[in-house]
């Protein structure tokens, strides 16, 4: 168990719909990364934050947004989905904003677009 | 540019066999860190372990060992006498401090046959 958290573990919606995914870093870690994964594509970068702040951005479209609360507890918002936003949603913590610092992943969100 | 190399794409060994997962990067960065990541068929990622590049001893963890050449720009991990468990896809990834984000290898699935 890495100590990060993810909610859902599942979610299956149509397209055009928007969710909402959440992640609760591990105790003490500042910053929050988030990646898909899908299969012909391997893990993307998506965007991270660091102590509220957006520290560095990837492959992120623009339908999707994230942000970070007080608590550092982030969410990461999906609209207008496609099909082929189908994927694994993972998200990381680690101790600073520098992407050197050890990345301990949660158990991810498979999202599932009809 | 920054790039890791993982040209195995899938390996199949038999049980107790030893085996070794090949990882080469490329980054003009004289400051940079090693990592390598586990996904068995659950999804989870699991850190295993991280390397500077001022540390070329070999590390050895367990059934576990990894072996940092920078002459070869290698990171190789091999795994002794595996086991059933050890079936997953490993994937090497590379961080320097110019680049914001992680690079990733394409990730090499790992079959113990019984």
């Amino acid at each position: 168990d890495s100590g990060v958290t993810q909610t859902p573990k599942h979610l299956i919606t149509a397209t055009g719909q928007r969710v909402t995914l959440r992640c609760s870093p591990r105790s003490g870690d500042l910053s929050v990364y988030w990646y898909q994964q899908s299969l012909d594509q391997g893990l993307q970068f998506l965007i991270q934050y660091y102590n509220g702040e957006e520290r560095a951005k990837g492959n992120i479209l623009e339908r999707f947004s994230a942000q970070q609360f007080p608590d550092l507890h982030s969410e990461l918002n999906l609209s207008s989905l496609e099909l082929g936003d189908s994927a694994l949603y993972f998200c990381a913590s680690s101790a600073g904003q520098v992407p050197t610092d050890t990345q301990y992943f949660g158990p991810g969100t498979r999202l599932t677009v009809l | 540019a920054q790039k890791v190399t993982q040209a195995q794409t899938e390996i199949s060994v038999v049980e107790k066999e030893d085996v070794t997962l090949d990882c080469v990067y490329e980054t003009r960065d004289t400051t940079y860190y090693l990592f390598w990541y586990k996904q068995p068929p659950s999804g989870e990622l699991v850190f295993l372990i991280r390397r500077n590049s001022f540390d070329e001893q070999n590390e050895i963890s367990g059934r576990y060992s990894w072996n940092f050449q920078k002459s070869t720009s290698s990171f190789n991990f091999t795994i002794t006498a595996s086991q059933v468990v050890d079936s997953a896809v490993y994937f090497c990834a590379l961080s320097v401090g110019s680049n914001y984000q992680l690079i990733w290898g394409a990730g090499t699935k790992l079959i113990i046959k019984p």
